[in-house]
C-alpha cells in the first residue's frame, strides 16, 4: 500500500550503460515529478508530467528521457551513463487542488541511489 | 526562476530546546511554502505547509511563519526530541511550477 514506489532502490552500473528507473503512485494524483538529489543533499527538479503530458523539462542532458505511459506511472530512462549521474533520484506526485492554482502536498518515493562506476 | 536560500546548514540543540530554520525566496509570485523532513535513507516527507494568504500555521510542536513582504518564511520546532533529528528542507512554488527547494538544514537533537 505504498503511496509512491520506485524501483530499483539501488542501482550500480558501469559508465556508458543505459538504465531505467520506474515509479508508480496509487494516490490518484495527476502530476508526477523526477528530482535529483546530489551528494550535498541538494534537490533539483528534472521533469514534471501532468496527466501524461510533459509540463516541466529543466536543463537536463538529453541522455535523460522520461516516459509516462499513464498518469500513475513515470519512468526515467538514462542513456550512456556518466560518473556525474551518480545521485539519488526521487519520484514524487501531487494533486492540483484548484485548476490553474498549482499543486500541493508532494508525496515522495523512497529514492533510487544510482552509482556509476 | 525561483531561488530559495536556507539557513543554517547545520543546527545542534539540546533535547527540549527550540529550533528555528529560516528561508528566503526570490519570486514574489510564489504562493506555496512547504517544509519537508528527510530521514536517512528515506524520501522527503511533508511536515507542514503554508499558503500565501496565511501568515502563520501551527501543528502541535511545529509552526511555520510567512512574511510575504520580506519574502521569508521560517520553521519553528518546540520541545525538540531526538527523533526530530533529520535534514529539513524548505521549498517554494508559484502556480503550477514545480517546487524549488532550499539547500537543507541538518538538525541534531542531543539527548
Amino acid at each position: 500500500d505504498t503511496a509512491v514506489s520506485q524501483t530499483p532502490k539501488y542501482l550500480v552500473t558501469q559508465m556508458g550503460n543505459d538504465k531505467s528507473i520506474k515509479c508508480e503512485q496509487n494516490l490518484g494524483h495527476d502530476t508526477m515529478y523526477w528530482y535529483k538529489q546530489d551528494s550535498k543533499k541538494f534537490l533539483k527538479i528534472m521533469f514534471s508530467y501532468n496527466n501524461k503530458e510533459l509540463i516541466i523539462n529543466e536543463t537536463v542532458p538529453n541522455r535523460f528521457s522520461p516516459k509516462s505511459p499513464d498518469k500513475a506511472h513515470l519512468n526515467l530512462h538514462i542513456n550512456s551513463l556518466e560518473l556525474g549521474d551518480s545521485a539519488v533520484y526521487f519520484c514524487a506526485s501531487s494533486q492540483e487542488v484548484v485548476v490553474g492554482r498549482g499543486t500541493y502536498g508532494y508525496t515522495f518515493g523512497s529514492g533510487t541511489r544510482l552509482t556509476v562506476v | 526562476g525561483e531561488n530559495v536560500e536556507q539557513h543554517p546548514s547545520t543546527l545542534s540543540v539540546q533535547e527540549g530546546d527550540s529550533a528555528v530554520i529560516k528561508c528566503t525566496y526570490s519570486d514574489s509570485a510564489s504562493n506555496y511554502f512547504p517544509w519537508y523532513k528527510q530521514e536517512l535513507g528515506k524520501g522527503p516527507q511533508l511536515i507542514i505547509d503554508i499558503r500565501s494568504n496565511v501568515g502563520e500555521k501551527k501543528d502541535q510542536r511545529i509552526a511555520v511563519t510567512l512574511n510575504k513582504t520580506a519574502k521569508h518564511f521560517s520553521l519553528h520546532i518546540t520541545e525538540t526530541q531526538p527523533e526530530d533529528s533529520a535534514v529539513y528542507f524548505c521549498a517554494a512554488a508559484a502556480g503550477r511550477r514545480a517546487l524549488t527547494f532550499g539547500s537543507g538544514t541538518r538538525l541534531q537533537v542531543q539527548p
